[in-house]
């Protein structure tokens, strides 16, 4: 079974569109992360929620939403796509928010603006 | 914030061949993580490895987090081994994110 899911893999889609990307773990854990890797392969945080509570949210666009409707699920709404939130975007969890416990990854979704 | 630098940026084998990858860090750390990268971009757990070594099968990892550094060994390396080798770490105080390398691009010529 996957630990971490992420759907959809794939989003191609139109500048100015609205999406989202779903995310669930199903290894009990209290923490979820949203991380973005861009063109360069360059991994960063975007956001991390600690039972449902956003805890980091490191100066992101408004346009971007996380949701978390429970602790096992963590989701990214992107509103007004630009051609620079082409991406992957990786989901993550790990055990508490403490920083000592590893931190585990979906397969990522890679987004496409047209 | 902290810094993560990792070294070589790119490297090339030949199948068989040994390799060392070098994770220098600018604080001490609670976290320490080693991932692959594999060319269809799944982030693969290598090792969660904060301080001491650890072996799975051909790959090992030590750190010594009194002098800030991580280094990766991958012995007779497989073509399966290439892709991007990423160092990740949570410092001991900041904020408690992963922060990354930029990678070292290991390709495994057949």
């Amino acid at each position: 079974d996957t630990a971490v899911s992420q759907t959809p893999k794939y989003l191609v889609t139109q500048m100015g569109n609205d999406k989202s990307i779903k995310c669930e773990q199903n290894l009990g854990h209290d923490t979820m992360y949203w991380y973005k890797q861009d063109s360069k392969k360059f991994l960063k945080i975007m956001f991390s929620y600690n039972n449902k509570e956003l805890i980091i949210n490191e100066t992101v666009p408004n346009r971007f939403s996380p949701k978390s409707p429970d602790k096992a699920h963590l989701n990214l709404h992107i509103n007004s796509l630009e051609l620079g939130d082409s991406a992957v975007y990786f989901c993550a969890s790990s055990q508490d928010n403490r920083g000592n416990q590893p931190q585990h990854f979906g397969d990522g979704t890679r987004l496409s603006i047209l | 914030g902290i810094q993560v630098e990792q070294s070589p940026p790119d490297l090339i084998l030949q199948e068989g061949a040994n390799s060392t990858l070098r994770c220098n860090f600018s604080d001490s750390v609670n976290n320490l993580q080693w991932f692959h990268q594999n060319p269809w971009g799944q982030l693969i757990n290598l090792f969660y490895i904060p301080s001491g070594t650890k072996q799975n099968g051909r790959l090992s990892a030590t750190t010594v987090a009194t002098e800030r550094y991580s280094l990766l060994y991958i012995s007779s390396s497989q073509t399966t081994d290439s892709g991007v080798y990423f160092c990740a770490i949570i410092s001991s105080g900041s904020a408690r994110q992963l922060t990354f390398g930029s990678g070292t691009q290991l390709t495994v010529l057949p």
